[in-house]
């Protein structure tokens, strides 16, 4: 079965700084991989996600992701933060199961930003 | 429209009403998704519907009844529930399935 440990439960930057959110993950195939993000009391935006091809991956809001296969990562940065970028951010990993992709979240991490 | 809407934003219910949640898509997504999430917990997947079919369901108590039924639409059908089962419950839906992209902003429920 998959899964998906991101180890920073809490991350504070300060607005301006840049930002990397660590994710990793355990499947034995390819996996598809997404980001997404929610505020609170809010449903989840999707960030990015990588099925295949290029391992840089572009998303909105500025982020980016990269595919690591060798290290089983796929982390999320941002080269520089604002304010409004404070939130939970899940990490997900999309396995096949008969036929179909069932997608497992991480734990998240919250991200808080400061002046 | 690139949105999924849910209704409704909150809902109370007793051990011994019958409820529904319901979500609505006009993206063209064949893909339909239930979640739900505790409190500062991640989503648990519940249901996913393909081509108005249910295609996975994650062992879901039969409390908890989904019907899809049209391409747009997607309900959950509420019986008997328990405290516990106090929760968001999110809808989503892709292009096909593969993965939610577009999240609703969720029905808060309460159950007394």
């Amino acid at each position: 079965a998959q899964s998906v440990t991101q180890p920073d439960i809490h991350i504070t930057v300060s607005e301006g700084a840049s930002l990397e959110l660590r994710c990793n993950y355990s499947y034995g195939a390819t996996p598809y991989l997404f980001w997404y993000v929610q505020s609170p009391g809010q449903g989840l935006q999707l960030l990015l996600k990588y099925f295949s091809g290029d391992t840089l991956v572009q998303g909105i809001k500025g982020f980016e992701a990269e595919f690591k296969r060798s290290q089983s990562s796929f982390n999320l940065r941002k080269p520089s933060v604002h304010w409004s970028d404070a939130a939970e951010y899940f990490c997900a990993v999309g396995a096949a199961s008969g036929g179909y992709q069932k997608v497992t979240f991480g734990t998240g991490t919250k991200l808080q930003v400061i002046p | 429209d690139t949105e999924v809407t849910q209704t409704p934003k909150h809902l109370v219910m007793g051990m011994t009403n019958k409820k529904s949640l319901k979500c609505e898509q006009h993206m063209g997504h064949r893909a339909m998704y239930w979640y739900k999430q505790k409190a500062k917990k991640p989503p648990e997947l519940m249901f996913v519907y393909s081509y108005e079919k249910l295609s996975i369901n994650e062992s879901v108590p039969s409390r908890f009844s989904p019907e899809c039924p049209n391409s747009s639409l997607l309900n959950l059908h509420l019986h008997a529930l328990q405290p516990e089962d106090s929760a968001l419950y999110l809808c989503a839906s892709s292009l096909k399935v593969g993965g939610a992209e577009f999240f609703g902003p969720g029905t808060r429920l309460t159950v007394l």
